[in-house]
Order: structure tokens, then sequence, then C-alpha cells
């Protein structure tokens, strides 16, 4: 069974500093996806991380994967109040019946 | 393209009753998916169509849940004899990866309280 743990599940940012955020998967997958979610809103689309070694940059979020250690990592330059939300990673299954697998997710909060 | 809808956006219920949620996708996804989330949790999957077709159901899927698409368009969540542990938000996702392009857009979700 496929799993994706996140680490950690809250983060205490401080506005201007860099931070990393980690998502782990158990088994063989080459698509991961990060999602932001505000309270009470559903899911908005951040990354689509397709093969092994890409990285992907929005603003001031970087997202990478590395396949080979069922890593991706979001990273977070110069933290602003609005990037405080809940940050979701989700792997795909591979194969014809592929659907995603959720992490519990990373809540962040930006103080000044 | 208006994305993927959701209604109702919220629905309280006494427990005992049937509630029925819809979600219509992005008209040219042929894959539609259903989550549940619940509070501080990421989205559990539900199940999942390919056009009419339920290829497949979680184990959370108790015998309680019903899920349609009887056109390969629209699909339907019911719940039956509603429990207060049905209480979540239930998210609608769609995708087509026919196209190659490769991402889930999820739907603003039906938020359900049973009391």
């Amino acid at each position: 069974e496929l799993k994706v743990e996140q680490n950690p599940l809250f983060l205490s940012m401080q506005e201007g500093k860099n931070y990393t955020i980690y998502c782990n998967y158990s088994t063989t997958s080459d698509r991961l996806y990060w999602y932001r979610q505000d309270p009470g809103k559903s899911l908005e689309s951040l990354f689509v991380l397709l093969s092994n070694g890409a990285v992907k940059q929005e603003g001031r979020l970087m997202a990478s994967l590395d396949t080979k250690a069922r890593l991706s990592t979001l990273h977070i330059t110069a933290a602003v109040h609005d990037l405080s939300a809940t940050y979701f990673c989700a792997v795909d299954n591979t194969g014809a019946n592929s659907k995603l697998t959720f992490g519990k997710g990373i809540t962040l909060s930006v103080r000044p | 393209d208006t994305g993927v809808s959701q209604n109702p956006r919220h629905k309280i219920t006494k427990r005992g009753q049937n509630v029925t949620f819809r979600c219509d996708p992005i008209s040219e996804h042929n894959r539609l998916y259903w989550y549940r989330q619940t509070l501080g949790q990421g989205p559990e999957f539900l199940t999942y169509f390919q056009n009419e077709a339920q290829l497949e159901k979680s184990r959370l899927l108790s015998d309680r849940f019903s899920a349609e698409r009887p056109k390969g368009s629209f699909s339907t969540l019911e719940i039956q004899r509603t429990e207060q542990g049905d209480s979540a938000m239930y998210l609608c996702a769609s995708s087509s990866p026919r196209t190659g392009v490769y991402g889930y857009t999820f739907g603003s979700g039906t938020r359900l309280t049973v009391v």
C-alpha cells in the first residue's frame, strides 16, 4: 500500500527567512503533486513533478523530486504572510488505475 | 472551461437521512474521482470512474455509499442513513491522462455536517 509522509506537520515561519519541507513516499512512483489548501477551501494545484530530478519554481516556492530516494522537497524563499496555508503532497501510483494518495499535510504559519 | 463544479457547497442533515452530492467535471476529462477529507487530515480516496465505468472503490466506501456516473459526464455520490462520522468535506476531482497532461483538478467540495 502506498504511503505518503510529510514533515513537519506544522511549521511556524518567520517573515523573510527560508525554509524547506519534505515529502516521503513508500513505493515507486514517477509523479508527485503539491497542492495548497486555505482553511475551508479546496485544493489548489501548485506543482506537478513528472520525473527524477524535476525541479519547478513559482514565485517563492521551488519543488524538486528525487524518485530514487522517494523524496520531494518544497523550498520556501523569504517567507511572506500570503504563504500561510496547508500544503499537501500527493503521489500518483503509476499504472492504469492511477489515483492520488495524499500525505497529512503541513500547515505553514508565517509570523512577522 | 469552468473547472470542476460541486453542488451543494454545504449540506446539514440529520442523522439517518440520505444525502446526494453532484459533481460536474471538466468536460473533456474522462476520469472522475471522489475523495473525503476530515479536519486535519489529507484527502482520502473513495472511488473513481473512467467514463461511466466505476473502476475502483476504497475500503472506506461502506455499503451506505454509492456513486454513479451514468453517462460519463456528471457524477453523484449518495450516502444513505447518514452517521455523524460521515461529517467531512467531500471533494471531486477530474483528470484526463489520455491527453498526456498529468494533473488532477479539484472542485470546491461539499461540506457535510451530520447532526
